[in-house]
């Protein structure tokens, strides 16, 4: 079946701008996750909800980013402002239980603030 | 502060010989520790993984190794195949907490035919 869709695929955006990443989730699985991975660096945690609830934001690095989910579906990360240091392949993964080993993730979006 | 390490960003192996992935790590809460392989333009996708209550777990031709002692743990792979070209991350995550992954930095293997 369709795996876990993400868009754009490349973003590139003035110091300043709001930015939307859409993440659509595989059918049927509860839990979505929202990543980044920054040059160089691992993947670091932002954010999952289960369902349309979001019960741990603790690692949104800053209060210009936030997400929705809506009918337990497609989920967007909004970064509003953006900096260069937001420049980052983010990647959303979802899982059809809350359990890390079941984690599928999408392609990612490549996002660059000039 | 890097929970965990991979400190190698590369490793190159002949094909048919073992390739040995090699991780660190800091929180002695982690209880859960996962391998990913990620192939350019896409999404990591899961391999293998070992519960703290094991210190060996194999799955075909990929075996995870887990030293708690050493907070340690390693993936070997034998024969490594040209296929087995891509990124590994080393995963864990803590005690209570079953799906928020801490990621290393990765390893580039790279398997010569």
């Amino acid at each position: 079946g369709a795996g876990v869709s993400q868009s754009p695929s490349n973003k590139v955006t003035e110091k300043g701008k709001d930015v939307e990443l859409r993440c659509d989730p595989i059918s049927g699985h509860t839990a979505l996750y929202w990543y980044r991975q920054s040059l160089g660096q691992g993947l670091e945690f932002l954010i999952y909800f289960q369902g349309n609830s979001a019960p741990d934001k603790s690692g949104l690095p800053s209060d210009r980013f936030s997400a929705e989910r809506t009918g337990g579906s497609v989920s967007t990360l909004t970064i509003q402002r953006t900096q260069q240091e937001d420049s980052a392949v983010y990647l959303c993964a979802s899982s059809p239980r809350l359990v890390s080993y079941e984690q599928y993730f999408g392609p990612g979006t490549r996002l660059t603030v000039t | 502060d890097q929970q965990v390490k991979q400190n190698s960003p590369s490793l190159s192996v002949q094909e048919g010989r073992i390739s040995i992935l090699n991780c660190d790590y800091t929180n002695s809460m982690f209880d859960y520790f996962l391998w990913y392989k990620k192939y350019p333009a896409e999404g990591p996708t899961f391999l293998i993984s070992i519960s703290s209550i094991k210190d060996k777990n194999e799955d075909g031709r990929f075996t995870v190794f887990l030293n708690k002692s050493a907070k340690h743990l390693s993936l070997h792979i034998v024969p490594s195949q040209p296929g087995d070209s891509a990124v590994y991350f080393c995963a864990a995550n803590p005690r209570g907490s079953n799906y928020k992954l801490t990621f290393g930095k990765g390893t580039l293997l790279t398997v010569n035919p």
